[in-house]
Parts: structure tokens; C-alpha cells; sequence
């Protein structure tokens, strides 16, 4: 496959649950996001990696982990979730942190209940 | 601190007519990026350019166009004869021209494209 690949696309879980959700890249890319987008709020970026090295942590709550075992994956660990936490999480990647030129995957869509 | 304005929430027009999406951004750095990305039904943000602070040359793409002027802290974009399938949420970026960069989204203008 080409591009950014995440999965699930589609993810309803309980408060009390614990869940991953998956980003796949094969573009040789060195550097990894994670967004979350709201409703009726600008994108919201949440962890970037570069190199496999965490480099921003935009002040996310511990609920949300990430892990990135390797240049072409990147993951969200998810546990004891809100309500409010529902929203659409994008992943994307960059040839660097620099630049700008993102390429995005289509997103999980949360569902915390 | 870096902010994109983008006033217009929602715009519908009729296929073949042109429309300008209006970007405003604010930003003390002299060196930065701005883009523009389409978010189509299925999710993914599609890039559709970037432009260099120092470069206010306006671009052209087949339908689309771009207006940065920095005197008024502007990126617009134009779609000229628009068609259904331009319909999305089109997002303006700004990102500071440096080694460790992040993009700062606005949030969005919905465009309906009606046939």
C-alpha cells in the first residue's frame, strides 16, 4: 500500500476500555504526527516523532500514549477515555519535522460512550 | 504565537462558478510557510501548496490560484469554475521556518459545490 495507512477507521469504546489505534507508513518518511480534530476546533496537533524519537508533547492528557517502534509505524494507546475525547485522529507523516508537507491518513474515527 | 484565520465557515456555489476561500494568518517570525490542505468526505488531508514567506509571487495551478500578500497578512485561494468534486473542507496552514516545525491549521471553510 501506498501513502499513510491508519486502522481502524471506524472505533466505539467504553470509558473504561483500552485501545490502539495504528498508523502504517511506507514512504520513507523520518518523521510522524498525531492530530486530533474536533468538531467546530482547528486541528490540534498531539505528538510528534522524528526519527522514532518523541519530539513535541503538546500537553496531552496520560490517557493518550503514543509509541513509535520503528520509522514506518506509529501508534495511540488509548485508556480511561472521556466523553469529550471523541473526535477524528489523524495521523501523518513528513519527509522531516520541517517543512510542512504533510501527507495524512483518513483517520479513526472515536467513539467514547 | 502563529494563528490562521479563516472567516468563512461554510460557502456554497453552483458548479462553474468561481470562489475565493479567504486565509488571514498572524505570526512574529520573519521566515514561515503557508499552505493550503483539502479534506475531502473521506478524511485525509490532501496538500495543495506551500509558499516561502519571501516569495509573494501569486500561483497558479490549473483551476486553482493562490494571492499571498503579506501586507495584509493574506493567502486566499480561488477555484475558478468550480466543479462538484471540489467540494471539501479546506484548511490554512502556517508553519515557522524552522528546524523542528508544526503546523498551525485554521479551522476550516466547508465548501458545497452544487451541480
Amino acid at each position: 500500500e501506498t501513502g499513510v495507512t491508519q486502522t481502524p477507521r471506524h472505533l466505539v469504546m467504553g470509558m473504561t476500555n483500552k485501545k490502539s489505534l495504528k498508523c502504517e507508513q511506507h514512504l520513507g518518511h523520518n518523521a510522524m504526527y498525531w492530530y486530533k480534530q474536533s468538531a467546530k476546533k482547528p486541528l490540534e496537533l498531539m505528538f510528534v516523532y522524528s526519527l522514532e524519537e518523541r519530539v513535541e508533547n503538546n500537553s496531552v492528557p496520560s490517557r493518550f500514549s503514543p509509541e513509535c517502534p520503528n520509522s514506518s509505524h506509529l501508534f495511540l494507546h488509548l485508556h480511561t477515555l472521556q466523553p469529550e475525547d471523541s473526535a477524528l485522529y489523524l495521523c501523518a507523516s513528513s519527509q522531516d519535522v520541517s517543512g510542512g508537507v504533510y501527507t495524512f491518513g483518513s483517520g479513526t474515527r472515536l467513539t467514547v460512550v | 504565537a502563529q494563528k490562521v484565520t479563516q472567516a468563512q465557515t461554510e460557502i456554497s456555489v453552483v458548479e462553474k462558478e468561481d470562489v475565493t476561500l479567504d486565509c488571514v494568518y498572524e505570526t512574529r517570525d520573519t521566515t514561515y510557510y503557508l499552505f493550503w490542505y483539502k479534506q475531502p468526505p473521506s478524511g485525509e488531508l490532501v496538500f495543495l501548496i506551500r509558499r516561502n514567506s519571501f516569495d509573494e509571487q501569486n500561483e497558479i495551478s490549473g483551476r486553482y490560484s493562490w494571492n499571498f500578500q503579506k501586507s495584509t497578512s493574506s493567502f486566499n485561494f480561488t477555484i475558478t469554475a468550480s466543479q462538484v468534486v471540489d467540494s471539501a473542507v479546506y484548511f490554512c496552514a502556517i508553519d515557522r521556518g524552522s528546524t523542528l516545525g508544526r503546523l498551525y491549521f485554521g479551522r476550516g471553510t466547508q465548501l458545497t459545490v452544487w451541480p
